[in-house]
């Protein structure tokens, strides 16, 4: 069975801070993993890293695929109170479902 | 349309009544997804299609969930027979397509069964 494992389940931390998000997955025949930031309403999409592209980069936020570890981290920099929200990990399997983590709870003190 | 539109934006419903989730897309997505999330979690895979043909439907929890999208565009995930169980956050996302697209997800119905 797929899964995903996201890592700390939550974390508090001040303005300005660096912080980074882990996920570790398992999934039958890889193809890509997924970012996403939820807030109050809809996950809005971050980044989605395959074989073809291991680093992204937007802005304050980054993120690396190591496939050789099965994991992938998100960093994000000089963070702000707006920063804070669930941040969801996902992977997707040859049969094109995503299996999610739990999700990371992130909460930015001015 | 902008973005992907769910609607009922919350339904709350009586035990063994039917439901019906209405799903509409981003116009041009070949690709839709019905997650289900309950709070503190993840979403969780249900089904997809792509355009009207149901490719995956092996995340159903049981029988009285379905899911159908006749004409390729707009989806409805019906659940008979509600039970508490059932009450949750049922978001739809679609894509582009199969492969490496990601995903746009809507804002999601949230359910009720009391």
């Amino acid at each position: 069975e797929d899964k995903v494992v996201q890592s700390p389940l939550s974390l508090v931390v001040h303005e300005g801070d660096t912080v980074t998000l882990n996920c570790s997955y398992e999934v039958t025949n890889f193809r890509s993993l997924l970012w996403y930031k939820q807030e109050k309403k809809a996950p809005t999409f971050l980044f989605m890293l395959t074989s073809s592209g291991i680093e992204k980069k937007s802005g304050r936020l980054s993120s690396i695929l190591d496939k050789k570890e099965l994991s992938s981290i998100l960093n994000i920099t000089a963070t702000q109170t707006g920063d804070s929200a669930i941040y969801l990990c996902a992977a997707r399997g040859a049969n094109s479902k995503l299996t999610f983590g739990k999700g990371i709870t992130l909460s930015v003190r001015p | 349309g902008a973005g992907v539109s769910q609607s009922p934006r919350y339904k709350v419903t009586k035990r063994g009544q039917d439901v019906a989730l209405r799903c509409d897309p981003i116009s041009g997505h070949v690709s839709l997804y019905w997650y289900r999330q309950a709070l503190g979690q993840g979403p969780e895979f249900l089904t997809y299609f792509n355009y009207e043909a149901q490719q995956d439907k092996s995340g159903l929890p049981n029988d009285r969930f379905s899911a159908e999208r006749p004409e390729g565009s707009i989806s409805t995930l019906t659940i008979q027979r509600t039970e508490q169980r059932d009450s949750a956050m049922y978001r739809c996302a679609s894509s582009l397509g199969d492969g490496f697209y990601g995903y746009t997800f809507g804002s999601g119905t949230r359910l009720t069964v009391v």
